[in-house]
């Protein structure tokens, strides 16, 4: 069964400095992968998503997230924090067969500091 | 207009009411969703409606009764709550069930209830 693992669930970074929030998957066939980004106080934001196309993802705001299919990874990363980058961030799978659910991680809460 | 809209933002409501939650779309899509999200936690699936017939309901107590009137319109009448129930309901739609499909969530409903 496809599920997803996020590792930490609070991160903090300086502002300007490197963000990384992990996400692991487990899937027995090639999965779809997701981050979704949660400002306070609203709805998600679909960040990126992979769909066997190309490995590196770009995404919005300067997100980038790789598919490391030997590592089972899909790591969310940006080179240089912002305040504005402060908020709750979900990977999420989508179930390959009958009615393609999204199973969303447990979330990772990014903090930047000035 | 890639906008999912909700109403109201915040709601309270004792355990005899009866109130409902409006949703609405106007991108075409064909999928909309309920979903219940507790503090600190992600966003669980409740129903799902995919061109306008319920395709999905993930054993949801009955006291929650979700409504399709059309393609753009999606509620969720509430009735006998407990207090557990309180929690942030987000809609969001898509596209198709596809497995690739992106989700535009709505700011959500803050609900309490007493």
């Amino acid at each position: 069964a496809q599920s997803v693992t996020q590792l930490g669930s609070h991160v903090s970074v300086s502002e300007g400095a490197l963000v990384l929030l992990r996400c692991n998957y487990s899937s027995s066939v090639p999965p779809y992968l997701f981050w979704y980004v949660q400002y306070p106080n609203q709805g998600l934001q679909l960040l990126l998503k992979y769909t066997s196309a190309a490995t590196l993802v770009k995404g919005i705001n300067g997100f980038e997230a790789e598919f490391k299919k030997s590592e089972t990874s899909f790591h969310l990363t940006k080179p240089s924090a912002h305040m504005s980058d402060a908020a709750e961030y979900f990977c999420a799978v989508t179930l390959t067969s009958g009615t393609y659910k999204y199973i969303f991680g447990t979330g990772t809460r990014l903090k930047v500091l000035a | 207009d890639t906008e999912v809209t909700q109403t109201p933002k915040h709601l309270v409501m004792g355990m005899t009411n009866k109130k409902s939650l409006k949703c609405e779309q106007h991108m075409g899509h064909r999928a909309m969703y309920w979903y219940k999200q507790k503090a600190k936690k992600p966003p669980e699936l409740m129903f799902v409606y995919s061109y306008e017939k319920l395709s999905i309901n993930e054993s949801v107590p009955s006291r929650f009764s979700p409504e399709c009137p059309n393609s753009s319109l999606l509620n969720l009448h509430l009735h006998a709550l407990q207090p557990e129930d309180s929690a942030l309901y987000l809609c969001a739609s898509s596209r198709g069930t596809d497995p690739t499909r992106d989700l535009y969530f709505g700011p959500g409903t803050r609900l309490l209830v007493l």
